[in-house]
């Protein structure tokens, strides 16, 4: 099992619908998570952090469930501009510092 | 604006021919990493700098090198780039190493091998 799990998708939404993806973790250490976006041949960005059950940042809510170690995210009234691979970063605490596991990503494509 | 840029954006070499790829910020950050990234695949972090001490993953082969001559530049050499080298690279900045600091990143290389 991979450390850092997403669902690759495509999820093809129609605009202004409501679409959630999970990002799976295996290490039930973990205390903080990011959510990047990441627009076709582009660089990764911060979209959210999470280190409590969850933060909300207009549209966008990311949501901690600990007990089954998973993190959401969820947009509402999504937009065309919101298509993109989302990826989960979960950071693993190792000797002296912390290491960022990488989901592979979710791809999100909203269809007008 | 404060940045992290890479140069150059793309770059074509040919199999076994040394490349290099340059990364600078303007962020002040102590850390600096490279990541290769391939396609609908996670990116894959190949070593980091805090300061000048050097963190080499353990499954970075030895084909890719990196140094950091100061704060502000770091690159990335490929001493004998093979096909299967072909990606993105990704160059990204943090302040520290601690599990919440958020990594800046650079628009990226994407590297051809011919």
């Amino acid at each position: 099992r991979k450390e850092v799990e997403q669902d690759p998708g495509p999820f093809n939404v129609p605009e202004g619908a409501t679409v959630a993806f999970n990002c799976t973790y295996s290490n039930s250490a973990s205390q903080s998570f990011f959510w990047y976006r990441q627009d076709c041949r582009k660089e990764p960005k911060l979209l959210m952090s999470v280190y409590s059950s969850g933060n909300e940042d207009g549209r966008f809510t990311a949501q901690l469930n600990r007990a089954s170690q998973y993190i959401s995210l969820l947009i509402r009234d999504s937009k065309l501009s919101d298509s993109a691979t989302y990826l989960c970063v979960v950071p693993r605490r190792g000797d002296s510092n912390y290491q960022l596991i990488w989901g592979a990503g979710t791809k999100l494509i909203i269809k007008p | 604006d404060a940045m992290v840029i890479q140069n150059p954006r793309y770059q074509v070499t040919q199999f076994g021919k040394p490349v290099t790829l340059s990364c600078s910020q303007t962020l002040n950050h102590n850390v600096m990493y490279w990541y290769q990234q391939k396609s609908s695949q996670a990116p894959k972090l190949l070593f980091h700098y805090y300061d000048k001490d050097f963190n080499n993953e353990a499954d970075t082969p030895d084909n890719f090198q990196s140094r950091r001559p100061n704060t502000s530049f770091c690159f990335l050499d490929i001493r004998s780039p093979g096909l299967g080298d072909a990606a993105m690279y990704l160059c990204a900045t943090s302040r520290g190493l601690a599990g919440q600091e958020t990594q800046y990143f650079g628009p990226g290389t994407r590297l051809l091998v011919l």
